[in-house]
């Protein structure tokens, strides 16, 4: 089936070290995303990749790098410069017709201890 | 920045009962959309409407846009327990390729 597929769906880390979110996706689309979002908040746009080995800032990029390698993944990485990482993040993608329908993942809830 | 704010934050109604939803935006858009969320998962799309458009409907569902006063609602009708989510507005009022979210609606059904 296609779809968005993240890993992983829990992670427990300790303060001040990096963590690697994966999102990877077989729909063959062009555009990806990384969104945060809190408890009972809407979602915030963390970076985004239109194409291959390119990618802008969003609104909260501080604290966060990604790549964009391949078509199909865009990890996202949460540095020690992050003041506040404990949070739900979803990684979306869209064929890139301009802001039209956005697919999701699953999400991957990140706690840091 | 957030462009849509939802209201009311929070529905609680009986199943087989409408549920309204309302979403304001700031700035003029191409488009809206609608997504759901059930609790703990990733978003899904429900429905997209132009700004050239005035209402829609898939399902249940019936998404309404009024460019003048910069809102939309959605109305779910004829609710059941599955309905139980939260649901958000996008806009891409920002230009670029982007989507800005709402805080979104938790609605629940009550059987």
């Amino acid at each position: 089936d296609g779809g968005i597929t993240q890993s992983p769906k829990y992670l427990f880390r300790k303060e001040g070290q990096n963590v690697t979110l994966s999102c990877e996706q077989n729909l063959n689309h062009d555009a990806m995303y990384w969104y945060r979002q809190d408890p009972g908040q809407g979602l915030r746009l963390i970076y985004y990749s239109q194409i291959v080995n390119d990618f802008q800032k969003g609104d909260i990029a501080e604290g966060y790098s990604v790549s964009r390698e391949k078509k199909e993944s865009f990890p996202l990485t949460v540095t020690s410069a992050q003041k506040n990482p404990t949070a739900f993040y979803l990684c979306a993608s869209d064929p890139g017709v301009l802001a039209g329908e956005l697919f999701f993942g699953e999400g991957s809830r990140l706690t840091v201890l | 920045s957030q462009q849509g704010e939802e209201d009311p934050q929070a529905l609680s109604i009986q199943e087989g009962e409408n549920a309204t939803m309302n979403c304001s935006y700031k700035t003029s858009i191409n488009n809206l959309q609608w997504y759901r969320q059930n609790s703990g998962r990733g978003l899904v799309h429900l429905i997209l409407i132009r700004s050239n458009e005035r209402e829609k409907h898939s399902g249940r569902l019936r998404v309404t846009l009024d460019t003048s006063k910069k809102s939309s609602s959605l109305l779910i009708t004829a609710s059941r327990a599955a309905d139980t989510a939260s649901y958000f507005c996008a806009t891409d009022g920002q230009g670029a390729q982007k989507l800005v979210f709402g805080q979104g609606t938790r609605l629940t059904i009550n059987p």
